[in-house]
């Protein structure tokens, strides 16, 4: 089965400072892994997703993230965050076979403090 | 293109009550699927649908049904609701076969059960 753990429900940075968001995975096929960042009271936005193909994904409004199948990763960074980051980050694996869905992790709320 | 859309935004309804939740998918994807997202919590999978027929369900009770129509888009059927089922549901389309796996979501539904 696959599934994806946030670690931190709950992420302070200052402005300008570098954003970390952790993601590990577990998945016994090569994974298909998102990025969404949710604002409040709004849906689901796409930052980045990872196919297999570059294991350095960049995405919109500076964010990227790096594939690493040895730490079964796919942390979310920003090199300078800015005031209008501030949000709640979701990853989410799709599964490939059977039911196409996706598995998301609990969350982090990312706090961005002036 | 036009983009996943969703209606109602919002929702109030009493428990025991029924709600009918509508999706319309984006052009060119024919398949739906159905999330719920409770308060602090990441979405969860109810239901997929594609060419009309469920294609796979999450842990969800058979309270929660669907549809989805020849031109693809879907609704989401709630029987005697329970103050639990208050979340944002979220919509999402997405095209069967796609080798990305990702899935376009919608502004989603907030439904509120008093």
């Amino acid at each position: 089965a696959q599934s994806v753990t946030q670690l931190g429900s709950h992420v302070s940075v200052s402005e300008g400072a570098l954003v970390l968001l952790r993601c590990n995975y577990s998945s016994s096929v090569p994974p298909y892994l998102f990025w969404y960042v949710q604002y409040p009271n709004q849906g689901l936005q796409l930052l980045l997703k990872y196919t297999s193909a570059a294991t350095l994904v960049k995405g919109i409004n500076g964010f990227e993230a790096e594939f690493k199948k040895s730490e079964t990763s796919f942390h979310l960074t920003k090199p300078s965050a800015h005031m209008s980051d501030a949000a709640e980050y979701f990853c989410a694996v799709s599964t490939t076979s059977g039911t196409y869905k996706y598995i998301f992790g609990t969350g982090t709320r990312l706090k961005v403090l002036a | 293109e036009t983009g996943v859309t969703q209606s109602p935004t919002h929702l109030i309804k009493t428990r025991g009550q029924q709600v009918t939740l509508r999706c319309s998918s984006q052009s060119g994807h024919n398949t739906v699927s159905w999330y719920q997202q409770a308060l602090g919590q990441g979405p969860q999978f109810i239901f997929q649908y594609y060419r009309e027929e469920e294609n796979g369900r999450g842990n969800f009770p058979p309270r929660f049904s669907g549809l989805q129509f020849p031109n693809y888009s879907s609704e989401l059927n709630v029987n005697a609701l329970e103050l639990d089922d208050s979340a944002l549901y979220l919509c999402a389309s997405s095209l069967q076969g796609a080798p990305t796996y990702e899935q376009y979501f919608g502004p989603g539904t907030r439904l509120t059960v008093t």
